[in-house]
């Protein structure tokens, strides 16, 4: 199975602060890859497919880089609402499997 | 507007057979490239990915609780099932349905129905 590794496991920041956090695979999962978003109570929600493509409805400050082993996820200025934590997801392989997550705290 | 609703006893006992369904509408799930999963998420841990069904009717699933799952569906129902049987107090978890198309994510999730396993 892939290993989806994520750093750091929390992450500090204050609103209007630009964010980055990292997800590595075990072995190339070239650019199928997502990201979700999950606060308390709810369902993660879709930000980011094929590494790169913002999900419907999702805000320009979101944007995803990577290929191959190393992805990232970038907020350009954190929002109140943003605080949530964060899961990457590779579906390149079977199965498909999720990292361990990076909470994104009000410091 | 996609939908997806996660259905099935909250509480099971051990060893005994869970059976949720997942009622789908506003997408057809004969659609071709259509992918229905089940994805749970123990409490304060990571979702975990456990298997899918196409529109085509292939299903493929996770490799340590293979022998353990089946995932089917009735097109004329909206339905997708999920059967995991000897259920453990491990598998305790909110256990999601979600869609994806090919080399997407998964951009619609049911709200998620918790099931607790305890005797």
């Amino acid at each position: 199975d892939i290993v989806m590794t994520q750093s750091p496991a929390t992450l500090s920041v204050s609103p209007g602060e630009r964010v980055t956090l990292s997800c590595r695979a075990s072995q190339s999962v070239y650019t199928n890859l997502a990201w979700y978003q999950q606060k308390r109570g709810q369902a993660p929600r879709l930000l980011i497919y094929s590494a790169t493509h913002r999900a419907s409805g999702i805000p320009a400050r979101f944007s995803g880089s990577g290929s191959g082993t190393e992805f990232t996820v970038t907020i350009s200025s954190l929002q109140s609402e943003d605080f949530a934590v964060y899961y990457c997801q590779q579906y390149n392989d079977w199965p498909q499997t999720f990292g361990q997550g990076t909470k994104v705290e009000i410091k | 507007q996609v939908t997806l609703k996660e259905s099935g006893p909250a509480l099971v006992k051990p060893t005994q057979t869970l059976t949720l369904t997942c009622t789908v509408s506003g997408f057809s799930l004969n659609e071709i490239g259509m992918r229905v999963s089940w994805i749970r998420q123990p409490p304060g841990r990571a979702p975990e990915w456990l298997g899918c069904i196409d529109w085509d009717d292939q299903s493929f699933y996770t490799t340590y609780l293979k022998t353990r799952l089946t995932i089917s569906k009735d097109t004329s129902k909206d339905q997708v099932v999920l059967q995991m049987t000897y259920m453990e107090p491990v598998d305790t978890a909110t256990y999601y349905c979600a869609r994806t198309l090919p080399y997407s994510g998964y951009d619609a999730w049911g709200q998620g129905t918790l099931v607790t396993v305890s005797s």
